[in-house]
């Protein structure tokens, strides 16, 4: 069974970097797109971007110019960096699994980690 | 505000059926398939129609999903209690080259 889990600070200053790790166990990274998708408190979802597994990446328009997903094979993990973050930033973080040839399906989820911007 | 339109609630009693509409454009729902996804109270989202009117193993038959043009249903039968959470559609957007969803639909079980 394929298994996510999302890891990195709960709180990050404006201004400054979030960064989000994201380690898949149960099955490989090959073979797939590896995705993060937001949802602010109370709010709806947003997707962010993903990264193929050959490290090709498209991103979420509104955020390109602020946002890098890396991946690490050898770890079986991939990670998501934004920058300059603002109070608007603050959300709930998922990373989820992206089968290859369909574009907005999402099968597999992390359980999420709250990252709340504040100073 | 969100690229697919939902309605924000919607409302049903035990053993109804209801359905939660999903609206987007050519460069969306109009061109690409739609997925729904159920989110329930402090949990992650999780699939349950995919390609339109698919379901993924384990997902009751009581979900179905539908589309026509630019727009997209969910359809819930037999209504239990435990299908009051929030309901999300997405779909890739041609004009945005990105996935995007909908502003997601609480259900409420009256």
């Amino acid at each position: 069974q394929v298994q996510l889990q999302e890891s990195g600070p709960g709180l990050v200053k404006p201004s400054e970097t979030l960064s989000l790790t994201c380690t898949v166990s149960g099955g490989s990274i090959s073979g797939y797109f590896w995705s993060w998708i937001r949802q602010p408190p109370g709010k709806g979802l947003e997707w962010i971007g993903y990264i193929h597994y050959s490290g090709s990446t498209n991103y979420n328009p509104s955020l390109k110019s602020r946002v890098t997903i890396s991946l690490d094979t050898s770890k079986n993990q991939f990670s998501l960096e934004l920058s300059s973050v603002t109070a608007a930033d603050t959300a709930m973080y998922y990373c989820a699994r992206r089968p290859a040839g369909d574009f907005a399906i999402f099968d597999y989820w992390g359980q999420g980690t709250l990252v709340t911007v504040s100073s | 505000q969100s690229v697919l339109t939902q309605p924000p609630s919607a409302s049903g009693t035990p053993g109804q059926r209801v359905t939660i509409s999903c609206s987007g454009s050519s460069s969306n729902i109009g061109n690409n398939y739609v997925y729904w996804y159920q989110q329930l109270p402090g949990t992650a989202p999780k699939l349950l129609i995919y390609r339109n009117n698919q379901r993924p193993s384990g997902v009751p038959d009581r979900f179905s999903g539908s589309k026509s043009g630019t727009s997209a249903s969910l359809a819930i039968s037999g209504l239990r209690s435990e299908d009051e959470v929030d309901y999300y559609c997405a779909a890739w957007d041609d004009s945005l080259s990105g996935v995007v969803f909908g502003g997601g639909t609480k259900l409420t079980v009256l």
